[in-house]
């Protein structure tokens, strides 16, 4: 596609439940990030993805939170039993091979966890 | 570790106004620099960068030079307009040779142009 995608837009969830959130990047970017943009914490790294490996998992702030990357293209980002401090928007950034240090930013999920 | 330091907004100017947001890091080696905007209701946009010491980058009227003696990525504009108005955030990617960089930003600094 044109730009990277991010769906939903937005997802509001009681406390708990699980979430799937999906980004699809730029046709034949490599690389993928999550990051998390809250208010308390400003925008935080979460995951780096290489294709389908995860060489960087460090930012992930619990084992709730867990990713996977399939056929190099679309990840999705899991959070299990959504905590209230989950709520925040998270975006995802993919880089092509040849500018690996630009990042193109989706428009993010915002996640409001009840 | 990394870290970047923004000046505190939030900035209120008026239009044609000069700009100055303040932009300071820590790394080690030889990070690259970025500025990213954020216009209300839509995501991060890749404003300008710059990948080694006395790099200018540049971009919309925007200009910010990489320097090393003062690790600092000041973002400037000669004559700001409404349409500037948005959240603006210096980061910096620490890649140490491999082609993979995670960013790490600042805490965003809001600007408000009035007519």
């Amino acid at each position: 596609g044109a730009g990277v995608s991010q769906s939903p837009s937005n997802k509001v969830t009681e406390k708990g439940k699980d979430v799937e959130l999906r980004c699809d990047p730029i046709s034949g970017h490599t690389a993928l990030y999550w990051y998390r943009q809250s208010l308390g914490q400003g925008l935080e790294f979460l995951i780096y993805f290489q294709g389908n490996s995860a060489p960087d998992k460090s930012g992930l702030p619990s084992d709730r939170f867990s990713a996977e990357r399939t056929g190099g293209s679309v990840s999705t980002l899991t959070i299990q039993r959504t905590q209230q401090e989950d709520s925040a928007v998270y975006l995802c950034a993919t880089t092509s091979s040849t500018r690996p240090y630009e990042q193109y930013f989706g428009p993010g999920t915002r996640l409001t966890v009840t | 570790g990394n870290s970047v330091t923004q000046m505190e907004g939030p900035v209120t100017l008026s239009e044609e106004a000069f700009l100055t947001i303040n932009c300071t890091y820590t790394a080690t080696g030889y990070p690259s620099l970025f500025w990213y905007v954020q216009y209300p209701g839509e995501g991060l946009q890749l404003l300008l960068k710059a990948t080694k010491a006395d790099d200018k980058g540049s971009n919309k009227g925007f200009e910010a030079t990489y320097r090393k003696e003062t690790t600092s990525f000041h973002l400037e504009k000669g004559s700001v307009q409404v349409s500037d108005s948005a959240v603006y955030f210096c980061a910096l990617l620490n890649a140490g040779g491999t082609s993979y960089g995670k960013l790490t930003f600042g805490q965003g600094t809001i600007l408000t142009v009035h007519p």
